[in-house]
């Protein structure tokens, strides 16, 4: 499986500004994914991070809040603007493709609390 | 609606007894069904099934698929304080598109 990493592992952030989470992983994959887990809630996805063209956004997510960048096929950056308290939340990049190309693998995750 | 039910929600057992995790499922285009145990923050991958009634098995862990009933099982025999955690079901299409479950919050007594 893929080797995937998360920086940064947690913060803490003032309401109105913004943070950018970096994914890392140590083999190049076809898909990357970013999910947001609230407290007590199961895995939401936000979006698929498209290697060279913009990123595909579920229902609920948009560029101007979640911007997404994908230079290449091992990293990837999620940024989560212009923040509020109900952003504070878990957010995970998973990825998929490379030697097992069906199964799905998670990074360490970014813990966010914003106040 | 492409949707992942998992049962129970919760479940709470000694040190040594064997728990059996419940996962249905209704999926347009299935392609596959897996299994993450997550601890703190990130789900850990244990299984993907795709086939009807081929056990993986993984020390204590097994899991199953049922694919005309259209649900998985998940065993732990023998469970461990170190299998509390939340157990996590998922299912993808082949679209690549994934759903998962609430899941199952597990605590385990010493």
């Amino acid at each position: 499986s893929a080797v995937i990493s998360q920086k940064p592992s947690r913060d803490i952030c003032q309401r109105g500004t913004s943070l950018t989470i970096q994914c890392q992983v140590d083999s190049q994959v076809t898909m990357m994914f970013w999910y947001r887990q609230q407290p007590g809630q199961s895995l939401t996805l936000i979006a698929t991070a498209n290697q060279g063209s913009e990123a595909t956004y579920e229902s609920g997510f948009v560029i101007d809040k979640f911007p997404i960048s994908r230079p290449n096929l091992t990293f990837s950056t999620l940024t989560v603007s212009n923040m509020s308290p109900e952003d504070s939340s878990i957010y995970l990049c998973s990825v998929m493709g490379g030697d097992a190309p069906y199964e799905q693998y998670f990074g360490p995750g970014t813990r966010l609390t914003v106040t | 609606e492409d949707k992942v039910v998992q049962s129970p929600l919760s479940l709470v057992v000694h040190e040594g007894d064997t728990v059996t995790l419940n996962c249905s499922y209704e999926v347009t285009n299935f392609r596959s069904l897996l299994w993450y145990k997550q601890e703190k923050k990130a789900p850990t991958f244990l299984f993907m099934l795709t086939s009807s009634g081929i056990e993986k098995k993984s020390g204590r862990l097994s899991s199953i698929l049922d694919k005309k009933e259209l649900f998985s099982i998940l065993n732990i025999t023998a469970t461990q304080t170190g299998d509390s955690a939340v157990y996590l079901c998922a299912t993808s299409n082949t679209g690549n598109q994934f759903y998962f479950g609430t899941g199952t919050s597990l605590t385990v007594i010493p």
